[in-house]
């Protein structure tokens, strides 16, 4: 599986725009990249998924380059309830939809007043 | 609908005893996954599960840590002979199982505390 990098914390203030970016340099061709939320005390919450260019929700944007070495979560105008540790997890999507999910120590981002 | 449930959301054990954690799936679920995580890390695979199958351990501890998930009711995943080490948070997450995208919806957790 692919080992990702992402910075550990990041801090930013409420309205502006947050991109957080992850390095997967060993990308497999049948990788996906997903990006998941946590908050504290809960469980971790799917926020988007992406196998290349560009995706976006109602909750984020996931840019991803053509050669798929990296990846970059947008989260527009945030608010103090996006502070939370984001996770950038790469995997294959095998039949069945069985993914073992691989969890780095994520990016902590905190959002200031 | 509701989501993956687990509980005790908290279970306080002394050493050397068994902790029991349960994990009822979303309705319509059939994949099981548990996880570990401890403070300030990431979540560590331990294992997932089909309905009456264990698909793949290969994070569980090869002593001391079972799981199920039966026929009829939610997946336990027991925890013999608790040491203080075993103390962190465990999380259940389930999927449908052919869905494509992978996804798994995380449950609230359960918060083991050994003394």
């Amino acid at each position: 599986l692919a080992k990702t990098t992402q910075p550990i914390s990041m801090d930013s203030y409420e309205g502006q725009e947050v991109n957080i970016t992850c390095s997967h340099n060993n990308i497999a061709t049948n990788d996906y990249i997903t990006w998941y939320q946590q908050f504290p005390s809960q469980g971790p919450r799917f926020i988007i998924q992406g196998y290349k260019t560009k995706v976006t929700n109602e909750v984020a944007s996931l840019f991803i380059p053509a050669d798929r070495k990296s990846s970059t979560l947008s989260l527009p105008r945030v608010s103090l309830s996006d502070t939370a540790v984001y996770y950038c997890l790469v995997a294959p999507l095998v039949s069945g939809g069985y993914n073992k999910l691989i969890f780095g120590a994520g990016t902590r981002l905190a959002v200031h007043p | 609908n509701a989501g993956v449930m687990q509980n005790p959301r908290h279970l306080v054990r002394r050493r050397g005893q068994e902790a029991r954690l349960r994990c009822s799936p979303m309705k319509g679920h059939s994949h099981v996954y548990w996880y570990r995580q401890l403070p300030e890390e990431g979540l560590k695979f331990m294992v997932y599960l089909q309905k009456e199958n264990i698909i793949d351990e290969s994070g569980m501890p090869k002593e001391r840590f079972s799981a199920e998930f039966p026929k009829e009711g939610p997946s336990i995943l027991r925890i013999q002979q608790v040491v203080r080490g075993d103390s962190a948070a465990y999380f259940c997450a389930s999927s449908p199982g052919g869905d494509k995208s992978g996804t798994q919806y995380f449950g609230p957790g359960t918060r083991l505390l050994v003394l």
